[in-house]
């Protein structure tokens, strides 16, 4: 069980607005340690999509983008298209575990 | 091109040790930290631990600390993740990745490496 609480799934039609939450707490989100969101496809590494929170790579689209607020993160998606589909992952520093962690992952499904 | 290339998949039997390894290429490997993740058959990602490549710092999450170990070779720019003992438990694929800074997120990761323990 992540300290990092993401929905086991979420689903949008193609062209849709969807959003993935990222529930911390004062330890992480909330201490203000910045959040990073990564894309898993099927069957591959993942890749960084979002980084410091809002922040997005090089090649990324901007029909991604992150924010926080609290003690939680989200990735937000705009005009979704098939290719989305995808496990998404969001990642943050602990201060009580003295380490970086994972949320529990996120299937995006495009109806 | 920046790349982690990490050692082939393995298939061993419980109680054996194992060693896997990632190697990067492309820039200066001394001057990143190497984090290792498992992702457990259709589970989610964990991050093991990650190691300082250049001052072999390690630094690892509690669930396995002394469940395994962290080290790296700066002098062949290598990471590896060492098991003593194996479990069936141990079955997952491993990732290694890139971390710029503490608190960066892993920028490149490594294709994984597929562990299979059984009898």
């Amino acid at each position: 069980q992540s300290v990092l609480t993401q929905p086991p799934s979420v689903s949008g039609a193609p062209g849709q607005r969807v959003t993935i939450s990222c529930t911390g707490n004062i330890f992480n989100i909330g201490a203000g340690y910045d959040v990073h969101w990564y894309q898993q496809l099927p069957g591959t590494a993942p890749k960084v999509l979002i980084s410091d929170t809002k922040n997005r790579p090089s090649g990324v689209p901007d029909r991604f983008s992150g924010s926080k607020s609290g003690t939680s993160a989200s990735l937000a998606i705009t005009g979704l298209q098939a290719e989305d589909e995808a496990d998404y992952y969001c990642q943050s520093y602990d201060s009580d575990l003295s380490v970086s962690v994972f949320g529990g992952g996120t299937k995006l499904s495009v109806l | 091109e920046v790349q982690l290339v990490q050692s082939g998949a393995e298939v061993k039997k419980p109680g054996e040790s194992l060693k896997i390894a990632c190697k990067g290429s492309g820039y200066s490997f001394s001057d990143y930290w190497i984090g290792w993740v498992r992702q457990m058959p259709g589970k989610g990602l964990e991050l093991m631990g990650i190691i300082s490549a250049g001052y072999s710092q390690t630094k690892y999450s509690p669930a396995f600390q002394g469940q395994v170990t962290i080290s790296a070779d700066k002098s062949i720019g290598t990471a590896y993740l060492q098991w003593r003992s194996l479990k069936a438990s141990d079955t997952a694929i491993y990732y290694c990745a890139r971390q710029g800074e503490w608190l960066a997120p892993f920028d490149v990761w490594g294709r994984g490496t597929l562990v299979t323990v059984s009898t």
